[in-house]
């Protein structure tokens, strides 16, 4: 069974220091990984995706994530946070084989001023 | 603009009754999905469809219902079996590849009073 977790429900940083928000998962093949990031009473955005290759991807918004197959882990980074990157922010995981897509608890980011 | 249209973005009902909520998407998308987001919980999968006349049970499809006749529709409907149906539902749909991330709606509140 797939199963994604998010150690942290919040995560709180300075503005213009570097932020990293954590996901572990578990697949019973290969893994499809994802970013989103969602704003209050909205749905959600895409960030970014591990599908294969390189394992740093860089996606929307400055951010970036590593991909560790050995410690089955895909955390969420960017360099220098901005007070509007305060948001929730979910990472997903889809079995190579198939469709069905699970997400984490979610964790809130707040960047203060 | 394409995208995802979910409606109502608010819905109250009484206990004991059913509820549609619509999705409706014109992305050209093959697969679609239904979430269902609680504080503290994320997304929790109820239904997805990969192609028109199927769909699985994701984790919590006990009290739910879909229907996949048309590509573009993907409609839930929270029966009164649901024992605690109050909570936002979040649709997504995403392309044929199942590397394709996740395009979402705005979301449905439901509330049952």
């Amino acid at each position: 069974a797939q199963s994604v977790a998010q150690p942290e429900d919040q995560v709180n940083v300075a503005e213009g220091n570097p932020l990293t928000v954590k996901c572990t998962y578990s697949v019973s093949g290969n893994p499809y990984l994802f970013w989103y990031v969602q704003y209050p009473n909205r749905g959600l955005q895409f960030l970014l995706k591990y599908i294969t290759g390189d394992n740093l991807v860089k996606g929307s918004y400055g951010f970036e994530a590593e991909f560790n197959k050995s410690q089955t882990s895909f955390h969420l980074k960017k360099p220098s946070a901005l007070v509007s990157d305060s948001a929730l922010y979910f990472c997903a995981v889809r079995d190579t084989g198939g469709f069905k897509t699970i997400f984490g608890a979610g964790t809130r980011l707040f960047v203060k001023a | 603009d394409g995208g995802i249209t979910q409606s109502p973005k608010y819905l109250f009902r009484k206990e004991g009754q059913n509820v549609t909520l619509s999705c409706e998407q014109n992305l050209n998308h093959d697969a679609m999905y239904w979430y269902r987001q609680d504080p503290g919980q994320g997304l929790r999968l109820i239904y997805y469809s990969q192609i028109v006349n199927d769909f699985q049970k994701g984790d919590i499809a006990e009290g739910y219902s879909v229907s996949r006749e048309k590509k573009e529709s993907f409609p839930l409907t929270v029966t009164s079996a649901q024992k605690n149906p109050t909570a936002f539902y979040l649709c997504a749909s995403t392309s044929g590849a199942n590397t394709g991330e996740l395009f979402f709606g705005e979301g449905s509140r439901l509330t049952v009073l």
